[in-house]
């Protein structure tokens, strides 16, 4: 059972430019979130989607940032017009479904390796 | 979530048991401890997770005390490659997905 993949694992753009990081979650994995890690720091939330749903995109910017969960395909997260920065470690992490008729439980979320990304 | 506290960093001799502490005096009934670790810039890893009782598994073991104010996260034969950022986090149990708070961690290193 493959784990969450990252591509690319390493992106450079220029200012201005567009960068387009895509996340493929487990397989049975039907929720996926986005972090960014920026030099030295610890892991910052940006964003929680369910296929074709944004559930939560409250750590992400108001502008230039966008993220999507397609019915078929991988996550992506978009950033419009980069600046330098925006440079940093990119991860994504999936969740299984949560099985209807459950009400609470924990769902562990497993990680992808990241895709860091440079704007010049 | 309830904030936790971590020291920045800690030493372990290889072989030896690494024993990293984490507070969350603030922790309510429902929420669940988590640790995580970070190698070197890669993903972070999922290590154990608990609510109250004591866990184990191949990785590592969690000790939660009896008030659910402090729990520590045991390897008990650290390897070079155990040395990582170790992230304590405390989550509420929910009926839909939410987000895990990184703070700091505690730098583990794992001395020859």
């Amino acid at each position: 059972n493959a784990g969450v993949m990252q591509n690319p694992r390493h992106l450079v753009r220029r200012r201005g430019q567009e960068a387009r990081l895509r996340c493929s979650p487990m397989k049975g994995h039907s929720h996926v979130y986005w972090y960014r890690q920026l030099p030295e720091e610890g892991l910052k939330f940006m964003v929680y989607l369910q296929k074709e749903n944004i559930i939560d995109e409250s750590g992400m910017p108001k502008e230039r940032f966008s993220a999507e969960f397609p019915k078929e395909g991988p996550s992506i997260l978009r950033i419009q017009q980069v600046v330098r920065g925006d440079s940093a470690a990119y991860f994504c992490a999936s969740s299984p479904l949560r099985p209807s008729g459950r009400t609470t439980r924990q769902e562990t979320q497993y990680f992808g390796p990241g895709t860091r990304l440079l704007v010049l | 979530d309830a904030k936790t506290t971590q020291p920045p960093s800690m030493d372990c001799a290889e072989g030896r048991a690494a024993n990293l502490p984490c507070n969350h005096s603030t922790i309510s009934g429902n929420e669940y401890v988590y640790w995580y670790r970070q190698i070197h810039s890669q993903g972070p890893q999922y290590i154990i997770h608990g609510l109250k009782n004591n866990e184990t598994n191949e990785m590592a073991s969690l000790i939660i005390t009896e008030d659910r104010k402090s729990s520590t996260l045991i390897l008990p034969h650290a390897t070079l490659r155990d040395t990582a950022v170790y992230y304590c986090i405390v989550r509420v149990a929910s009926n839909y997905g939410q987000n895990f708070v990184f703070g700091p961690g505690t730098r583990l290193s794992v001395l020859p």
